[in-house]
């Protein structure tokens, strides 16, 4: 059973990193064609990625984050990391993490997402 | 401004059926069949709902079908039920730097 979920702060500060960690369970990202994916979704609007780790270490970012977000994998402890600079209270969104099949390209698995406020 | 376009909102009577579009460019949806739909109800995380244009994962209704022509792809719902009322969102492969675009989700009401 594969299982996924955030961990992170609820509250930040303009101008401050955001670290979001998903811990996920009952799979490995050592296997081909597995991917963890981070996407957002500020209230009432809609859904938008962020960004993409593979199995391979290949890291995708959205084009107009690119230069805030570092994605990151600990295989071993089974964990994805993503860290956002410079917070906005734009940012202001649900974190959702999320396991991908490369094939398909479809999320199939998603966690239950953590609601970050970016708030003076 | 999301990459897909998909209408705001769609509405139908219980027993009825309903389509949401979802249109994107010869980049996405036109060139690749890796589009997939989600279920998201109030204050839920995303469900898979069709995976590769038509392909149902395992436990969703047979009510719910996929297609795609051209840069278009469709959900279709029939015998629509109270409990389908959710918004829902398309994605589709893409060849740019992120390798999924999603539609601007439609929400889904069951009159």
């Amino acid at each position: 059973q594969i299982t996924l979920k955030e961990s992170g702060p609820t509250l930040v500060k303009p101008t401050q990193t955001l670290t979001l960690t998903c811990t996920f369970s009952g799979f490995s990202l050592s296997t081909s064609g597995v991917g963890v994916g981070w996407i957002r979704q500020p209230p009432g609007k809609a859904l938008e990625w962020l960004a993409l780790i593979y199995w391979d270490d290949d890291k995708r970012y959205s084009p107009s984050l690119k230069s805030r977000l570092t994605i990151t994998k600990d295989t071993s402890k089974n964990q994805v990391v993503l860290t956002m600079t410079n917070m906005d209270p734009v940012d202001t969104a649900t974190y959702y993490c999320a396991h991908i099949r490369e094939v398909e390209m479809a999320i199939d698995y998603w966690g239950q997402g953590t609601l970050v406020t970016v708030s003076s | 401004q999301s990459a897909l376009t998909q209408p705001p909102s769609v509405s139908g009577s219980p027993g009825q059926s309903v389509t949401i579009s979802c249109t994107g460019t010869s980049s996405d949806v036109g060139s690749y069949n890796r589009v997939s739909w989600y279920q998201q109800p109030p204050g839920t995380a995303p469900k898979l709902m069709i995976y590769e244009v038509s392909n149902r994962p395992s436990g969703v209704p047979d009510r719910f079908s996929g297609s795609k022509s051209g840069n278009t792809a469709s959900l279709t719902i029939s015998g629509l039920q109270a409990e389908d009322e959710a918004d829902y969102y398309c994605s589709s492969y893409t060849s740019s730097s992120i390798p999924v675009v999603f539609g601007g989700g439609t929400k889904l009401t069951v009159l």
